[in-house]
């Protein structure tokens, strides 16, 4: 069974500040994906990245950051000088890879920026 | 091009009452599903279809609900009688047939049952 754990239910900075969002995730599988999903206030989910099993590089894509340890089980992001726009909840994600099968999500974690 | 449209965004219904949930999802996906989130929970898969068959419907809670995806575009799941535990926001999502990769989700439906 899979299952992804966001310990964190919400978290409150100001802008500027940095913050880093919790993933630890369970599989039985030994190829995998990982996402991270952002849920504006407007309900969609907007898709941020997906890693897969195979590569621990980290990823940088401007003020997101992403640290995936396999030893760890753990697929952790972080946003650099954080901005009110960021204020959303964030959902971690995990899918098998090699089938169009289902994604197990965390329960989000919600991130208030304010000024 | 058009994303993945849910319609009602939002719907308030009485215990017992039936409500019809839609989804359209990116044209050329073969691969539509639905998720529910109850409130402050984690967001929990109910089934997939490819095209109009029903890959896999091990989520659906019980038999009020039933999706169906006549003619494998869009995508209908009713709720029939509504209990208070079916409030929640109902995600559609969809992706291409190979599936390797992205869902493209819809903005969500929320449901009231009061």
């Amino acid at each position: 069974a899979q299952k992804v754990t966001q310990a964190q239910t919400e978290i409150s900075v100001v802008e500027k500040e940095d913050v880093t969002l919790d993933c630890v995730y369970e599989t039985r599988d030994t190829t995998y994906y990982l996402f991270w999903y952002k849920q504006p206030p407007s309900g969609e989910l907007v898709f941020l990245i997906r890693r897969n099993s195979f590569d621990e590089q980290n990823e940088i894509s401007g003020r997101y950051s992403w640290n995936f340890q396999k030893s760890t089980s753990s697929f952790n992001f972080t946003i650099t000088a954080s901005q009110v726009v960021d204020s959303a909840v964030y959902f971690c994600a995990l899918k098998k890879i090699g089938t169009a099968s289902k994604l197990t999500f965390g329960t989000g974690t919600r991130l208030q920026v304010t000024l | 091009e058009a994303g993945v449209t849910q319609f009602p965004s939002h719907s308030v219904i009485e215990k017992g009452q039936t409500v019809t949930l839609r989804c359209d999802p990116i044209s050329g996906h073969d691969n539509l599903y639905w998720y529910r989130r109850v409130m402050g929970k984690e967001i929990k898969f109910l089934l997939h279809f490819v095209k109009e068959s029903k890959q896999d419907e091990s989520g659906m809670p019980n038999n009020r609900f039933l999706a169906e995806r006549t003619g494998g575009t869009y995508s209908t799941l009713k709720v029939q009688p509504a209990e208070l535990e079916d409030s929640g926001v109902y995600f559609c999502a969809s992706s291409q047939l190979s599936g390797a990769g992205e869902l493209f989700f819809g903005e969500g439906s929320r449901l009231t049952v009061l």
